[in-house]
């Protein structure tokens, strides 16, 4: 079966410009999470659903950063405009019990 | 404080030992304790779930202490195939929300 899937793998970008990331959770599983991840603050959740509503969006960062879920099979973080800061890796996990499936991530960098 | 704090590390021991981390969280109603791995640049992965009674799965033991709120993980026979960072993960409830720890990072050496 195929695991999480996140698209683009890695994603160079320069300060200001929109950067939207993409997944594809695991058929069946009913949540879907965001993550980020750097050095410093380790693995930070952003933002959450469950049947394709946002449930609690407390992470994200600031109004720069958007999510969406139209189905079941496919949910968009989006970052306009991105900064230098937005440098990190960005997991999707999904699941339907308490164990989380992450994606490979999105390794983001912004110059 | 943070919800669930870990050391950091690295700890680096060499292969054959015997190995243990502890982690501690905050939240007393707390309902659900998990390791999970990351190896270098990778996805993190479910290593186990951590009950009241402790578990042991291989080489690997997990330990639960709801009075102090701490979890551990000892990893016996330390191979050089389980260098990675450990996370420990807890549910605190609300939908199926993980608060994850930073990480500590383990290095077997020769």
């Amino acid at each position: 079966d195929a695991g999480v899937i996140q698209s683009p793998r890695h994603e160079v970008t320069e300060m200001g410009q929109e950067v939207t990331l993409r997944c594809k959770p695991i058929s069946g599983h009913d949540y879907l999470f965001w993550y980020r991840q750097t050095m410093m603050r380790g693995l930070e959740l952003l933002i959450y659903f469950n049947n394709n509503v946002p449930i609690d969006d407390s992470g994200m960062p600031e109004d720069r950063f958007s999510a969406k879920m139209p189905n079941a099979s496919f949910s968009t973080l989006k970052i306009q405009p991105s900064e230098p800061r937005d440098s990190a890796v960005y997991f999707c996990a999904s699941s339907s019990g308490y164990e989380q499936y992450f994606g490979p991530g999105t390794r983001l960098t912004v110059t | 404080r943070k919800e669930v704090e870990q050391d950091p590390g690295p700890f680096n021991v060499p292969e054959g030992a015997t190995v243990a981390f502890n982690c501690t969280y905050s939240n007393s109603a707390s309902q659900s304790f998990f390791w999970y791995r990351q190896d270098c640049r990778k996805e993190p992965k479910l290593l186990m779930s951590v009950y009241s009674s402790g578990n042991e799965d291989g080489r690997f033991t997990a330990q639960l202490n709801r009075a102090s709120q701490y979890i551990s993980l000892l990893i016996r026979d330390s191979k050089l195939s389980d260098s990675a960072t450990y996370l420990c993960v807890v549910f605190t409830g609300g939908g199926n929300k993980l608060t994850f720890g930073t990480g500590t990072q383990l290095k077997v050496e020769l």
